[in-house]
C-alpha cells in the first residue's frame, strides 16, 4: 500500500532558527512529490520535485528529493512567525492517475 | 495566475437539504479534484475528473455527486448528508496527461457544517 510519512509531527522554534522537515514515501511508480503550506484554509503550493539531487529554492525555503532513499526534505532558514503553519507533503505515483497521497503534515510554530 | 475559486465559503445545511458546491479555474487545466479535509488531518481525495470525465471515485458515498459541466467548472452536489460529513471541502486543479507530472493548485475551500 502506498504510504507517505512526515516527521516530526510538530515542531516549536524561535524566530531566526533553521528547520528541516522530512517526508518519506513508499509509492508505486513515483512521479512527483509536492510540498504545500497550509495555514487556516487551503494548501498553498510550494514546490514540486521530480528528480533526485536538484534543489528547488524560493526565498528562505528550499527542498530536495532523494529517489534512492525515498525521501525529501524542506528547509526553512531564518524562520519568521509567518512561517507558522502545517507543511504537507504529497506524492503522486502510478503514472497518469492523478492520485496524490498526502502525509499527515508537520505542524510548525515559530515563536517571536 | 494560479487561482482556483470556490463558492460558497461557508455552508450550513440540514440532513434533508440539497445543496451544491462550485469550483472554477481559468488556467486551462484539464484535471480537477475534490478533497475532503477534517480538522487536523490531511486532505483525502474524493473524486478526480480528467478531460471532463470521472477518472477516480475513491468509494465516496452516493450522497456526494460530482459533476464537471465543462473544462473550467466542477460541482459537488450534496444530498442527505450526515453530521460526520462536516468538513472543509477543497477543490484543486492541475494540467492533465501522462507525459509529465504537474503541479496541483487548491482553491480556498468550502467549510461545510451539517446539522
Amino acid at each position: 500500500e502506498d504510504k507517505v510519512v512526515q516527521s516530526p509531527l510538530s515542531l516549536v522554534v524561535h524566530e531566526g532558527d533553521t528547520v528541516t522537515l522530512n517526508c518519506s514515501y513508499e509509492v508505486t511508480n513515483f512521479r512527483s512529490l509536492l510540498w504545500y503550506k497550509q495555514e487556516k484554509k487551503a494548501p498553498t503550493f510550494l514546490f514540486m520535485l521530480t528528480s533526485s539531487g536538484i534543489e528547488k529554492k524560493s526565498g528562505r525555503l528550499s527542498s530536495i528529493l532523494d529517489k534512492k532513499e525515498l525521501f525529501s526534505i524542506l528547509n526553512i532558514t531564518a524562520t519568521q512567525t509567518g512561517d507558522s503553519a502545517i507543511y504537507l507533503c504529497a506524492v503522486e505515483g502510478t503514472s497518469g492517475t492523478y492520485k496524490y497521497i498526502f502525509g499527515t503534515g508537520t505542524r510548525l510554530k515559530v515563536l517571536a | 495566475d494560479t487561482e482556483v475559486t470556490q463558492t460558497p465559503k461557508h455552508l450550513v445545511m440540514g440532513m434533508t437539504n440539497k445543496k451544491s458546491l462550485k469550483c472554477e479555474q481559468h488556467m486551462g487545466h484539464r484535471a480537477m479534484y475534490w478533497y475532503k479535509q477534517k480538522a487536523k488531518k490531511p486532505p483525502e481525495l474524493m473524486f478526480v475528473y480528467s478531460y471532463e470525465k470521472l477518472s477516480i471515485n475513491e468509494s465516496v458515498p452516493s450522497r456526494f455527486s460530482p459533476e464537471c459541466p465543462n473544462s473550467s467548472l466542477l460541482n459537488l452536489h450534496l444530498h442527505a448528508l450526515q453530521p460526520e460529513d462536516s468538513a472543509l471541502y477543497l477543490c484543486a486543479s492541475s494540467q492533465a496527461g501522462t507525459g509529465h507530472p504537474y503541479e496541483q493548485y487548491f482553491g480556498p475551500g468550502t467549510r461545510l457544517t451539517v446539522t
